[in-house]
């Protein structure tokens, strides 16, 4: 199963596009990336997925290189909504397994 | 469209007693269900999975206890609490083939 590291905190200021990037180093053939935004004391939100290259949706970008070894999640033009812990996983597609949580990064946006 | 319901939002129970949470989904057939924990400044730790009625698999060794009576019904139980059992309880459910996992509003428990 494929571990994911991802810097505890980042700060950043309202409008400027933010960047995390998750570390998966044993990353499988069928491991799929998904992130995920917690709100305190809410459950987390499904953010954006994908597998390799570039995703796009109407919140975030997720780039992944070719090798799979890591992935950035990209928040354009950030608000102070936006601060919030940011998940990324790891896991197969379809599988009924869901690896656990690590600690995220918490995202800070000042004004 | 799919809908979870997890219930009571907030809980303040005393050691040594016994613990019901309650999660159901709606708008969705054999979905796989979930129970998560998060301690306060913590990650979420997945505790059971189902994939099926009656069927439940166990990630972490402990007092808690998960049944599905039924397909869209999923319970996390304990006999008799700890101190260690507070936390935030999320129940999840995601449909296999199908991206993402839909988390309920979360359970607050205090164990005191």
């Amino acid at each position: 199963l494929a571990k994911t590291t991802q810097p505890i905190s980042m700060d950043s200021y309202e409008g400027q596009e933010v960047n995390i990037t998750c570390s998966h180093n044993n990353i499988a053939t069928n491991d799929y990336i998904t992130w995920y935004q917690q709100f305190p004391s809410q459950g987390p939100r499904f953010i954006i997925q994908g597998y390799k290259t570039k995703v796009t949706n109407e919140v975030a970008s997720l780039f992944i290189p070719a090798d799979r070894k890591s992935s950035t999640l990209s928040l354009p033009r950030v608000s102070l909504s936006d601060t919030a812990v940011y998940y990324c996983l790891v896991a197969q597609w379809g599988s009924a397994r869901q690896l656990t949580f690590g600690s995220g990064t918490q995202l800070t946006v000042l004004p | 469209s799919q809908t979870i319901h997890q219930w009571p939002a907030t809980l303040v129970q005393p050691v040594g007693s016994p613990l019901s949470l309650e999660c159901t989904v709606e708008g969705t057939s054999n979905p796989n269900l979930y129970w998560y924990r998060q301690a306060a400044g913590r990650g979420l730790q997945l505790l059971f999975y189902s994939v099926g009625i009656g069927q439940i698999s166990s990630e972490v060794p402990q007092n808690l206890s998960a049944s599905r009576p039924q397909d869209r019904q999923f319970i996390l139980s304990s006999k008799k609490l700890l101190l260690s059992d507070s936390g935030f309880y999320l129940c999840a459910w995601s449909v296999q083939a199908n991206y993402g996992y839909t988390f309920g509003s979360g359970t607050r428990l205090t164990v005191v």
